[in-house]
């Protein structure tokens, strides 16, 4: 049973457009809410993190909102540039151990 | 900065071959994870670790066991490769001090012939 759905599992945008990748979790004991950046190669690295005390939470050009009633969290990538292609994961965790449940993915290609 | 690394980058082991993947982090973490990320199915669980010598099953563990005899190092163990077993493993760690963020090694890209 996937507990945190994520969507879409690809998405190409041109370079300015603001991407929006959507996860929403059956969870309601989880309370911390990364998304983690994956480039070819490369391990995910935390990109931004958020609790679900606030509804939005704004670093550079990545903003997560966040809808507690709903369950539902989506990343928005302001200004969108070529080097923001990567895969990205959306994940929930609620300190078990520091036990991380992920989203599938979603591959974003930014064009020039 | 936390660091993880990982033994191999790439590995290439025929069927039936017993298999080692090592894993080690440098910030004194008391978790430790192992994943198969698959195109289109994310990052599974396949094995965390919560203490030295303490291991728990993730979400797919068949196939698979593991060894955590130090804090710091957490190897993952194929007893006996099988072609379904080719894919990318990822070790990650996290702890005290990290909050919940998971710390992520380079990866480990297993063909099994």
């Amino acid at each position: 049973q996937q507990q945190v759905k994520q969507s879409p599992q690809s998405l190409i945008v041109q370079k300015g457009g603001i991407p929006i990748i959507n996860c929403a979790y059956e969870n309601t004991a989880f309370d911390y809410f990364p998304w983690y950046q994956q480039f070819p190669g490369k391990g995910p690295a935390l990109l931004i993190a958020i609790r679900p005390d606030v509804s939005e939470k704004k670093e550079g050009r990545f903003t997560i909102s966040f809808n507690k009633s709903a369950k539902q969290f989506s990343l928005h990538i302001m200004d969108s540039q070529p080097g923001d292609s990567a895969t990205y994961f959306c994940a929930a965790s609620n300190g078990n151990a520091g036990k991380s449940t992920f989203g599938d993915g979603t591959t974003l290609t930014v064009k020039p | 900065d936390v660091k993880v690394t990982q033994s191999s980058r790439y590995l290439v082991k025929r069927t039936g071959e017993k298999v080692f993947l090592e894993c080690v982090q440098d910030m004194d973490h008391e978790n430790m994870f192992w994943y198969r990320q698959d195109p289109g199915l994310g990052l599974r669980l396949i094995y965390f670790s919560y203490d030295v010598k303490m291991k728990e099953k993730g979400d797919i563990p068949e196939g698979y066991s593991v060894s955590r005899e130090k804090k710091e190092r957490f190897s993952l163990i194929l007893e006996s490769a099988s072609t379904n077993q080719t894919s990318m493993y990822l070790c990650a760690s996290t702890g005290a001090g990290a909050g919940e963020t998971q710390y992520f090694g380079p990866g480990t890209r297993l063909l099994v012939l």
